[in-house]
């Protein structure tokens, strides 16, 4: 099984700041004949399911605002949020997609410091 | 608009069996895999497994944790999944929700708004 384990597990920021999580798969998830990362990062509130907010490590889905943002390749990922707003206030989960089991990290709570 | 509902939670005695519904709207269901995740209070997604579509032979895989005891299974003609769950272990007790994997290089892109199953005696 794919392990993923993200760093750090609570992460308080100022508004305006830019907070980054990151993430470490313990093998690649690089689909190489398609040169796509099965890696995604998800944004959870309280009481509401996750919402997806980055696939393929990098692509925003729609509608997602563009202070989020996703790096990374192989086995090491970054979602990085580039200025904090109130509303980002929630747990971050990355994911992925690539091998059964599908597997998600830990979770990272990010909170206004 | 997608939707995915789910349905069926409550409480059940450990060993028992409680069956979960995934009604879905707003896409072509029968392209789509459906994947299962739950969630404990308080702690992390955990994927139970998933069915894909009839392209791929409605393949099953399961997490470790529920192999053998839980089954999914879909019904295209009705737009809905299902969860199985059978010989419920006080581990058990969690959200259910429902998703959706339009393709198998995609995340999950639309969530149901999970089910409640309680195992306690």
């Amino acid at each position: 099984d794919i392990v993923m384990t993200q760093s750090p597990d609570s992460l308080a920021v100022s508004l305006g700041e830019r907070a980054t999580i990151n993430c470490k798969s313990s093998q690649s998830v690089l689909y190489r004949s398609k040169n796509k990362n099965y890696l995604g990062w998800y944004q959870q509130k309280p009481g509401q399911p996750p919402k997806l907010l980055i696939y393929w490590a990098s692509t925003r889905e729609f509608g997602v605002p563009d202070r989020f943002s996703g790096s990374g390749t192989g086995t090491d990922f970054t979602l990085t949020i580039s200025s904090l707003q109130a509303e980002d206030v929630a747990v971050y989960y990355c994911h992925q997609y690539y091998s059964t089991p599908h597997t998600f990290g830990q979770g990272t709570k990010l909170e206004i410091k | 608009e997608v939707q995915l509902v789910e349905s069926g939670g409550g409480l059940v005695q450990p060993g028992g069996s409680l069956k979960l519904s995934c009604a879905v709207s707003g896409f072509t269901f029968s392209d789509s895999a459906i994947n299962w995740v739950r969630q404990a209070s308080g702690k992390g997604l955990e994927w139970i497994g998933l069915i894909r579509s009839a392209a791929n032979n409605y393949a099953t895989p399961y997490a470790a944790s529920v192999k053998g005891r839980f089954t999914i299974s879909r019904d295209d003609s009705k737009n809905m999944a299902y969860l199985q769950m059978n010989s419920l272990k006080t581990e058990d007790t969690a959200v259910y929700y429902c998703t959706r994997q339009e393709r198998g290089d995609y995340g999950y892109d639309y969530w149901g708004q999970g089910t409640l199953v309680t195992v306690s005696s």
